[in-house]
């Protein structure tokens, strides 16, 4: 099965510097990578995602990267805010179902 | 819309006890997932249904049983809780239709003493 690997666990960013998360994925079958936001006590949320057939997307602050070959994928938050403040899980999906393997979070804490 | 909700919020068990959650969507979503989530693991997913009457088996399926009678519901039954399963879950839906989008229900928040 796919297994997916998130890193680093904890990230501490001053307010408007930029944070970096990256995963790596296992299964070349994967063709779809979400990334979820999840605040304290929270559902997560999706705050963006990519296509295997893309290999870059943004959305104001944030975007993400893909590389197909090297089986990782990031996540880049610039000019980062205290409301960025959150815990952010990646994902990929492996099959026609939509399952998703999610890494095991990134605790992303933004100081004033 | 209401999206995704889930009942109940929070529960406290006992050893041996069962309940079910349940998750009702409104969107019309043909799959639906239930993820359970620990401290540092992330979600794992329990169940899963590609439609109604329709279900399979997840990563972390084994305490847990599922049924798909409606379209809109998922249910989550527990036969004999246990401590490990303490723990968090999410249910989510999506429309393969439309986008491999998946939302997210609020969450049970289950502790089995």
């Amino acid at each position: 099965g796919e297994n997916v690997e998130q890193h680093p666990s904890t990230l501490s960013v001053q307010e408007g510097d930029s944070a970096v998360i990256k995963c790596t994925y296992s299964d070349s079958a994967s063709n779809y990578f979400p990334w979820y936001k999840q605040e304290l006590g929270k559902r997560p949320q999706l705050i963006i995602d990519i296509r295997s057939n893309v290999g870059e997307k943004k959305d104001q602050r944030i975007a993400v990267t893909l590389n197909k070959t090297a089986k990782h994928f990031s996540l880049h938050i610039t000019e980062t805010q205290p409301e960025d403040s959150a815990v952010y899980f990646c994902a990929a999906s492996f099959d026609s179902w939509g399952k998703l393997q999610f890494g095991a979070g990134t605790q992303v804490v933004v100081t004033p | 819309n209401a999206g995704v909700t889930q009942t109940p919020k929070f529960r406290v068990l006992k050893t041996g006890q069962s309940m079910t959650l349940l998750c009702a969507q409104d969107m019309n979503h043909e799959y639906m997932y239930w993820y359970r989530q620990d401290p540092g693991m992330g979600l794992r997913l329990i169940h899963y249904s590609v439609g109604e009457g329709t279900t399979a088996k997840g990563e972390v399926p084994d305490g847990y049983n599922v049924s798909r009678l409606k379209k809109q519901n998922f249910l989550l039954g527990l036969e004999s809780a246990a401590p490990s399963q303490t723990s968090v879950y999410f249910c989510a839906s999506s429309d393969p239709g439309a986008s491999y989008e998946q939302y997210f229900g609020p969450g049970t928040r289950l502790t089995v003493t």
